[in-house]
């Protein structure tokens, strides 16, 4: 089983839409959280970030942590073609550096 | 600000050659982290390092790769002996102490021929 799973999609909606991103984990001890979007033949940008269970939102991003069901999920509303992209969760364990786990990304379109 | 710069951009060798890539982490960041990124996988941790020293190389191939970020200068990747399954885009990423969210550079597209 890999430590991290995501499906790789693609995804495609149309503009407006409301578009759900989810993640599973294996490891129980990752306590950081975190999407990152990365167009195409760029880098990856941090969306968003969240320690331990829980919601939070920004914009129209909204990401939800539930770490007794090992889920992680990112909403993202009133989708525009501009979010078209890879998203890419990743987590991290509780020390004092991490080293950061990423799963394969979902490729995301949004059609106008 | 400028954020983490990366060079090259493309970066093109032949079987055998090396190939040297350079990553100049943001402004007050003293972490920084190397990962390698191949076609319909997700970014793999390669190593992590603080200045001068290296903290986490539980991700790099055990022969041909190296790493430094010396106190003065950008951080280098090493990849000595190319040879066609290196060919990936590598992806530098650099944090401030203490936190974990790290911000990548645009990448290195390696191409082996």
């Amino acid at each position: 089983q890999k430590e991290v799973e995501q499906d790789p999609g693609p995804l495609s909606v149309p503009e407006g839409a409301i578009v759900s991103l989810n993640c599973t984990y294996s490891n129980s001890a990752f306590q950081y959280f975190m999407w990152y979007r990365q167009y195409s033949r760029k880098g990856p940008e941090l969306l968003m970030y969240t320690y331990s269970s829980g919601n939070k939102e920004d914009g129209r991003f909204t990401a939800q942590v539930d770490k007794s069901s090992k889920y992680i999920s990112l909403f993202i509303r009133d989708s525009q073609p501009s979010d078209s992209a890879t998203y890419l969760c990743a987590m991290s364990l509780k020390t004092s550096y991490d080293k950061v786990i990423f799963g394969p990304g979902t490729s995301l379109s949004v059609i106008p | 600000n400028a954020g983490v710069m990366q060079n090259p951009r493309h970066l093109v060798r032949r079987r055998g050659q090396e190939a040297r890539l350079r990553c100049s982490p943001m402004k007050g960041h003293s972490h920084v982290y190397w990962y390698r990124q191949l076609p319909e996988e997700g970014l793999k941790f390669m190593v992590y390092l603080q200045k001068e020293n290296i903290i986490d190389e539980s991700g790099m191939p055990k022969e041909r790769f190296s790493a430094e970020f010396p106190k003065e200068g950008p951080s280098i990747l090493r990849i000595q002996q190319v040879v066609r399954g290196d060919s990936a885009a590598y992806f530098c990423a650099s944090s401030p102490a203490r936190y974990n969210e790290q911000f990548f550079g645009p990448g290195t597209r390696l191409t082996v021929l």
